[in-house]
């Protein structure tokens, strides 16, 4: 079993509706919780963290962590064309090289 | 992305050759990775190193060294180059525990 499951999707939505994307995980050492967008072709991009259980909040994009339920989600709400990407969900725990333990994304479009 | 690129961005290899990538950092960052994606496999760490001549294993180490030599480079080797290792890879920055931050990547293709 990987630590971090992501469902792989494709997801895909039409302009303006509420997304929800979702990983679930075994370890419950993880204290730091991450969010990267990645465009076709592109490097990773750091969207959003959150450490520990709770709600955070950027423009459109909610964070949601389940510490509990070893669940964290992303809403993205309004979406845009300019949101198709892949979503990849990210963990961390204080060890020697800070690693990060990644699922495997989920690739979304948004259809004007 | 800024503070952070990668060389070269394509390369075709053949089997049995000696590879090296590339990565340079201008933010001063202690950490840096190196990461392979592959489709259903997302990323997989290769190598990581926490300051400078300190490195250690990833997931996925077997057929990969690397080298750091100064806090902003960081070098991936294939030692000698097999069609498996046709990959994407990323190189990536950090200094707090929540943050890496990743450069534009690498197609390496090996025939």
């Amino acid at each position: 079993q990987k630590e971090v499951e992501q469902d792989p999707g494709p997801l895909s939505v039409p302009e303006g509706a509420i997304v929800s994307l979702n990983c679930t995980y075994s370890n419950s050492a993880f204290q730091y919780f991450m969010w990267y967008r990645q465009y076709s072709r592109k490097g990773p991009e750091l969207l959003m963290y959150t450490y520990s259980s709770g709600n955070k909040e950027d423009g459109r994009f909610t964070a949601q962590v389940d510490k509990s339920s070893k669940y964290i989600s992303l809403f993205i709400r309004d979406s845009q064309p300019s949101d198709s990407a892949t979503y990849l969900c990210a963990m961390s725990v204080q060890n020697t090289g800070n690693q990060f333990y990644f699922g495997t994304g989920t690739s979304l479009t948004v259809i004007p | 992305d800024a503070g952070i690129t990668q060389s070269p961005r394509h390369k075709v290899t053949e089997t049995g050759t000696p590879v090296t990538l590339r990565c340079h950092q201008t933010e001063n960052h202690r950490y840096m990775y190196w990461y392979r994606q592959d489709p259903g496999h997302g990323l997989r760490l290769i190598h990581y190193s926490y300051g400078v001549k300190d490195t250690d294993k990833g997931e996925v180490s077997d057929g990969y060294s690397v080298s750091r030599s100064k806090t902003e480079d960081f070098l991936l080797t294939l030692e000698s180059a097999t069609s498996s290792q046709t990959s994407v890879y990323f190189c990536a920055m950090g200094g707090q525990i929540y943050e890496q931050y990743f450069g534009p990547g690498t197609r390496l293709t090996v025939t």
